[in-house]
């Protein structure tokens, strides 16, 4: 496609519930990022994948949030037992090569809220 | 901590005047900062960016300064105009590194 793309664009959880969100990078696209970004707030880094390796997973905030990328193309991001402080944007961005210097192109994300 | 700030949550300025955003950075190491615009409902969209290597870079009617002893940058858009109404961020990164930190963003209003 020509941009990212992301799925859904709106989503109402329960508390509790389990939730996935789809990114779908620009093809081609070697480095795949997710980003959290809260009300009021800027983009905080969750995860990188390069291909379909997770080389960095460090800004997942627990064990509740996992993240895959398994034919180094699409990736989902997947919380469990979803939590109000969960609530924000969930956005997913790519690029070209390892992401050195690169600029990131980001989807339109994702709104979470969690009831 | 927040390693990249913009101090400034909101500006106002009226059309064709200059709009000046500014960002501090508390990390010395650095050395690749980028602006990104965003609209409402939409993704981050980037804007212009600067090495360390450099102290100014110009794209149209946009500027981006460096200034790294007081770990300082600052964008001007000169003439602004309604249409730049929007969320910018600034970001940074450690060249060899993949992750950007972002500042909390300010919203720019240009007033017609």
């Amino acid at each position: 496609g020509a941009g990212v793309s992301q799925s859904p664009r709106y989503k109402v959880a329960k508390r509790g519930q389990d939730v996935a969100l789809r990114c779908d990078p620009i093809s081609g696209h070697v480095s795949l990022f997710w980003y959290q970004q809260a009300l009021g707030q800027g983009p905080e880094f969750l995860t990188y994948f390069q291909n379909e390796a997770q080389l960095d997973k460090s800004g997942l905030p627990s064990d509740r949030f996992f993240a895959e990328r398994p034919e180094g193309s699409v990736s989902t991001l997947k919380i469990q037992r979803t939590q109000q402080e969960d609530s924000a944007v969930y956005l997913c961005a790519s690029s070209l090569d390892r992401a050195t210097n690169e600029k990131l192109f980001f989807g339109s994300g994702t709104q979470l809220s969690v009831l | 901590d927040q390693q990249v700030k913009q101090n400034s949550p909101s500006l106002s300025v009226q059309e064709g005047r200059i709009s000046i955003l500014n960002c501090d950075y508390t990390n010395s190491m650095f050395d690749y900062f980028l602006w990104y615009k965003k609209y409402p409902a939409e993704g981050p969209t980037f804007l212009i960016s600067i090495s360390s290597i450099k102290d100014k870079n110009e794209d149209g009617r946009f500027t981006v300064f460096l200034n790294k002893s007081a770990k300082h940058l600052s964008l001007h858009i000169v003439p602004s105009q309604p249409g730049d109404s929007a969320v910018y961020f600034c970001a940074a990164s450690v060249t060899g590194t993949y992750k950007y930190i972002f500042g909390t963003g300010t919203r720019l209003k240009v007033l017609a």
